[in-house]
């Protein structure tokens, strides 16, 4: 069984531009949840959705957004980039009706 | 005070010892607790979920204090491959989805 993959795996940008981060749940898995983990930082919780629809956000600025597709796969969209959005971003799947999360390998986001 | 706290450790142990964690949670309502490991600049991995009933899962054993609110994870028979951080998580009833990871404890395992 596939995991979780997301892509691109690195990014390196510049403050003030836009990013656009994809993640593909594992086969089965309706949803999917996204993290930031700075670097030697805890993980940070930022979205969850669920059967296409965005069900709790974390204590993030509306310049991180997202959206679910019908084949549950999801992107996360950070707007107007800023030197501390620096960081690995986690995106995780999971059954319905179940809090077992499982991991893709994330993506490296740098600004600069 | 943090939602989830962890002994950020390091703990340093020989092969073959055995090693408990703790984590402590604040939110009496919550609901689903798990244990995640993880590599130095890997993603997690989900290591056990935790249970009312406490559970086994080789040399792993996690276990649930509703009353006293923490779960631990003891690691008998330490192998080198166990280093790593352990992360507890939580998720809280009336907060679905909505998972809360502490900051991890790092364990190091010395031939």
């Amino acid at each position: 069984e596939a995991g979780v993959t997301q892509s691109p795996t690195h990014l390196i940008k510049t403050r003030g531009q836009q990013v656009t981060l994809r993640c593909s749940p594992i086969s089965g898995h309706t949803s999917v949840y996204w993290y930031q983990q700075a670097l030697g930082l805890g993980l940070q919780f930022l979205l969850w959705y669920d059967e296409g629809e965005e069900r709790n956000r974390g204590n993030f600025p509306p310049r991180f957004s997202g959206r679910q597709f019908p084949n549950y796969s999801s992107e996360l969209n950070v707007n107007a980039l800023e030197l501390e959005d620096s960081a690995l971003y986690l995106c995780a799947s999971s059954r319905p009706n179940s809090y077992e999360q499982y991991f893709g390998p994330g993506t490296r986001l740098t600004v600069t | 005070r943090k939602e989830v706290e962890q002994d950020p450790g390091p703990f340093n142990v020989p092969e073959g010892a055995t090693v408990a964690f703790n984590c402590t949670y604040s939110n009496s309502a919550s609901q689903s607790f798990f244990w995640y490991r993880q590599d130095c600049r890997k993603e997690p991995k989900l290591l056990m979920s935790v249970y009312s009933s406490g559970n086994e899962d080789g040399r792993f054993t996690a276990q649930l204090n509703r009353a006293s609110q923490y779960i631990s994870l003891l690691i008998r028979d330490s192998k080198l491959s166990d280093s790593a951080t352990y992360l507890c998580v939580v998720n809280i009833r009336t907060n679905a989805g909505k998972s809360t990871f502490g900051d991890g404890t790092t364990l190091t395992v010395k031939p």
